[in-house]
């Protein structure tokens, strides 16, 4: 087995901040994704990434970036904070068999706060 | 334009009943048809999966159905128990680009 470890857990910041959350994974899984989960509500991609090196954007990666300089890593950068970010950003990995996504794992997430 | 769309958006059902999820799409390249669930303040999990070269995948309490020609997939959850009570989340995979399509969730709640 493996685990994926998101740190911070909780992260507060001030509006127009510059923050950045990291992920780290030891199931050796090629592809990376970074979510975003409001209150109540589903999962919104981030930035993906399917080998070190690379990235993809989502759906909503406007104000943010990410860096994947490792297999096992992959960061995301909240370039100015909004107070309408406040939500839980998840981090999982997956391995690609045939090309295609397999299991997604997640991490435990972080809580960003915006004062 | 979402191109995946979960019914209902909450459930009630009583415990011992089955629970009946529904998950529908537009794109006919999506080969790979996960349920995910989640916990209340934990992250989501895979529950179960399938491919389409099967219309039906049981495991255990949980049964995947799923309709090629109508594009739409279904969770069957038999003899619910409030253990089961969650946030179910389809997602399935777009083509060989690893990016998941995900629903918005149908909420459960299993009253004992």
């Amino acid at each position: 087995g493996g685990i994926i470890t998101q740190t911070p857990k909780f992260l507060i910041g001030q509006e127009g901040q510059k923050l950045t959350l990291k992920c780290q994974q030891n199931f050796n899984h090629d592809t990376m994704y970074w979510y975003r989960q409001d209150s109540g509500k589903g999962l919104r991609l981030i930035y993906y990434s399917i080998t070190e090196n690379d990235l993809q954007k989502g759906d909503l990666s406007e104000g943010y970036d990410a860096s994947r300089e490792k297999k096992s890593s992959f960061s995301l950068t909240v370039t100015s904070a909004q107070k309408n970010e406040m939500a839980v950003f998840l981090c999982a990995s997956s391995n690609r068999l045939g090309g295609h996504a397999e299991t997604l794992y997640f991490g435990s997430g972080t809580r960003l706060t915006v004062l | 334009q979402q191109q995946v769309r979960q019914s209902p958006q909450s459930l009630t059902v009583w415990e011992g009943e089955t629970a009946i999820l529904n998950c529908s799409y537009e794109d006919s390249t999506f080969d790979y048809f996960p349920w995910y669930h989640q916990f209340p303040g934990e992250s989501p999990a895979l529950l179960i999966a399938i491919r389409p070269v099967s219309n039906k995948k049981e495991d255990g309490r949980f049964t995947i159905f799923f309709n090629k020609r109508e594009k739409k997939f279904s969770l069957h959850i038999a003899d619910s128990q409030p253990g089961d009570s969650a946030t179910y989340f389809c997602a399935p995979n777009v083509g060989d680009n690893s990016k998941l399509i995900w629903g918005l969730g149908t909420s459960l709640v299993v009253n004992p």
